[in-house]
């Protein structure tokens, strides 16, 4: 299984709503990120855990708050979002010990009114 | 400041030719760099990598050249199809310190017209 499987792969919120995004992987890594990406842009850093502990934050606004259960599963909930914080979420999975080939998900498609 | 820069934003290959890609960096501490094909929507897809040891690196019809003086790496596709219409992604990373989060290129979009 090399999968990273995200849902949902859309979203539609307003600014008031709270929602979350989830991420499972089952190819052992310890090593899950989330990713930001806006159209013609790069995927954006958002966050990254290791070992279920949240090892990078790239600075993101509280609004943005990551969950790591356990090490399968990485949630990303939203709350009070803006506009401009529509974009494609990236989950992305690899080994933290080895090289940083990193296996992404097909992310989830995220519009706030 | 961007540590990796694809300077090409798009690229138009005739089906059966090459593709060529390229890829420049500025930190000289990257030792690990990768290639990401995206299609819309979809998340980024490996495609191959390569180590600062090593200078080439072949898969398929997909090969990686890596130009460590010059900072520079390109991506090659011979022979270009109509599916590996999609945007590319460079990247790179000092994997050689751990869990050194991935910095990304900005893309270049190749489109193989049939």
């Amino acid at each position: 299984d090399t999968e990273v499987t995200q849902t949902p792969k859309h979203l539609v919120m307003g600014m008031t709503n709270k929602k979350s995004l989830k991420c499972e992987q089952h190819m052992g890594h310890r090593a899950m990120y989330w990713y930001k990406q806006k159209a013609k842009k790069p995927p954006e850093l958002m966050f990254v855990y290791s070992y279920e502990k949240l090892s990078i934050n790239e600075s993101v606004p509280s609004r943005f708050s990551p969950e790591c259960p356990n090490s399968s599963l990485l949630n990303l909930h939203l709350h009070a979002l803006q506009p401009e914080d529509s974009a494609l979420y990236l989950c992305a999975s690899s080994h933290p010990d080895l090289n940083e080939k990193l296996f992404f998900g097909s992310g989830t498609q995220l519009s706030v009114l | 400041d961007q540590q990796v820069k694809q300077n090409s934003p798009s690229l138009s290959v005739q089906e059966g030719r090459i593709s060529i890609l390229n890829c420049d960096y500025t930190n000289s501490m990257f030792d690990y760099f990768l290639w990401y094909k995206k299609y819309p929507a979809e998340g980024p897809t490996f495609l191959i990598s390569i180590s600062s040891i090593k200078d080439k690196n072949e898969d398929g019809r997909f090969t990686v050249f890596l130009n460590k003086s010059a900072k520079h790496l390109s991506l090659h596709i011979v022979p270009s199809q109509p599916g590996d219409s999609a945007v590319y992604f460079c990247a790179a990373s000092t994997a050689g310190s751990g869990n050194t989060p991935l910095v990304f290129g900005k893309g270049t979009r190749l489109s193989v017209i049939a």
